[in-house]
């Protein structure tokens, strides 16, 4: 089955305790990306990959780091996690691009204290 | 400032009638334009997809028309069915933006269809 895999679906934890959200995706996918959904402000991209080794900033980069070593996983990492970062996050994934139907997995819900 | 609304947050419709989402968008560049569909717990599904050298496109019950002198595009749904009930995200891109291609959500509408 196609899917995006994210682990964990929920977190809570406290500020400044390093974290990392996995991301796998089985369908070969070139482009992945991570979002951040918050009320009244939508799905604010955070990172994207284009390809392996290839990563870039989204709209809301600050506070988070990825990494794309292989294409299946685009793990983010939070290295200091703040308050301001307790979010639901979605992976995603597309064949090529951003415009191309991207696959999102169910999301991780993290909550810094 | 969202480039793109969906000024409804919320629509209630009887199984069986047509439900209309609407999205309206602000930057005359958008040329691409697709529908999310999302129910709790899930993450955003894709639903369907409209080119800006297209008016209208359609898959099974669902159509999307896009009016772009009025910078505005609707999903239309028929017959609404109870498992449509969802929350449902218009995105929008420019195509030719170069390196500031990116995806543009809005807050998204939220679908009840009653049975």
């Amino acid at each position: 089955e196609a899917q995006v895999t994210q682990n964990p679906r929920y977190l809570i934890t406290v500020t400044g305790k390093k974290l990392t959200v996995t991301c796998s995706q089985n369908m070969n996918h070139e482009y992945m990306s991570w979002y951040r959904q918050d009320p009244g402000l939508g799905l604010r991209q955070i990172y994207y990959s284009m390809n392996v080794e290839v990563t870039d900033k989204g709209d809301v980069p600050e506070g988070y780091k990825v990494s794309r070593k292989e294409k299946r996983n685009f793990p983010l990492i939070l290295e200091s996690p703040s308050p301001n970062q307790t979010s639901l996050y979605f992976c995603a994934s597309s064949f090529s691009g951003y415009n191309q139907p991207q696959h999102f997995g169910d999301g991780t819900r993290l909550s810094i204290l | 400032d969202q480039q793109v609304k969906q000024n409804s947050p919320s629509l209630s419709v009887q199984e069986g009638r047509i439900s209309i989402l609407n999205c309206d968008y602000t930057n005359s560049m958008f040329d691409y334009f697709l529908w999310y569909k999302k129910y709790p717990a899930e993450g955003p599904t894709f639903l369907i997809s409209i080119s800006s050298i297209k008016d209208k496109n359609e898959d099974g019950r669902f159509t999307v028309f896009l009016n772009k002198s009025a910078k505005h595009l609707s999903l239309h749904i028929v017959p609404s069915q109870p498992g449509d009930s969802a929350v449902y995200f218009c995105a929008a891109s420019d195509l030719n933006a170069g390196n500031n291609r990116k995806l543009i959500w809005g807050l998204g509408t939220s679908l009840a269809v009653n049975p």
